[in-house]
């Protein structure tokens, strides 16, 4: 596609229940992150995949958030048991992954959990 | 470690002052630098970025941002801002990561509010 993808754009669910956010990033980019932004506040790294390399989960905020990519395509945040404080917008980046090229963006899934 | 310091969490500013956001990066290898910017209700958008070449980049909409390598800085400046400036800006910094490719580090982030 044109650019990065995230669905859904917006997302309510119950505390407690398990949601999955996707992300479809620009064709041909090796690299994928994933990061987290909560109302008025910085961005928050949680995940990065490049390639065929292992994925660097330090920004992973507990064992209920997971990630997967499979190759150089889709890539699926999961966040099991949900509480109220992972209410944020999610975004996703996509770069080629070439040292010195920048990230793209995508529009971001706001999840609120009531 | 490597990190990305913005040292600013929110910047007020009258229209038509200059403004300075400042950007401090630590790092043992050579870096390439980034200022991106978000406009309330949208997404993260390339704002300029150093490469290599000249320290000082500018963008199209008058902001400039000028690498320090001695300092370790690339502060984002603007000599007179607009209201539409408002928005949150990150500076980011892209290294090395495992297999030849790179990996990029975002900074906290700067609001920057202006005024009438």
């Amino acid at each position: 596609g044109a650019g990065v993808s995230q669905s859904p754009s917006n997302k309510v669910t119950e505390k407690g229940k398990d949601v999955e956010l996707r992300c479809d990033p620009i064709s041909g980019h090796t690299a994928l992150y994933w990061y987290r932004q909560r109302l008025g506040q910085g961005l928050e790294f949680l995940i990065y995949f490049q390639g065929n390399s292992a994925p660097d989960k330090s920004g992973l905020p507990s064992d209920r958030f997971s990630a997967e990519r499979t190759g150089e395509s889709v890539s699926t945040l999961t966040i099991q048991r949900t509480q109220q404080e992972d209410s944020a917008v999610y975004l996703c980046a996509s770069s080629p992954g070439i040292l010195g090229t920048e990230a793209f963006f995508g529009q971001g899934t706001r999840l609120t959990v009531v | 470690a490597q990190s990305v310091t913005q040292l600013d969490s929110q910047v007020p500013v009258f229209e038509e002052a200059p403004v300075e956001l400042r950007c401090n990066y630590s790092s043992s290898v050579s870096v390439y630098l980034f200022w991106y910017v978000q406009y309330p209700n949208q997404g993260l958008q390339l704002l300029l970025k150093y490469l290599s070449g000249s320290t000082l980049v500018e963008s199209i909409n008058g902001f400039e941002a000028e690498f320090n390598k001695s300092q370790t800085s690339f502060h984002l400046r603007k000599p007179s801002v607009h209201i539409s400036d408002t928005a949150e800006y990150f500076c980011a910094v892209s290294l090395p990561f495992s297999g030849g490719y790179n990996k990029l580090i975002f900074g906290a982030g700067t609001r920057l509010a202006v005024h009438p």
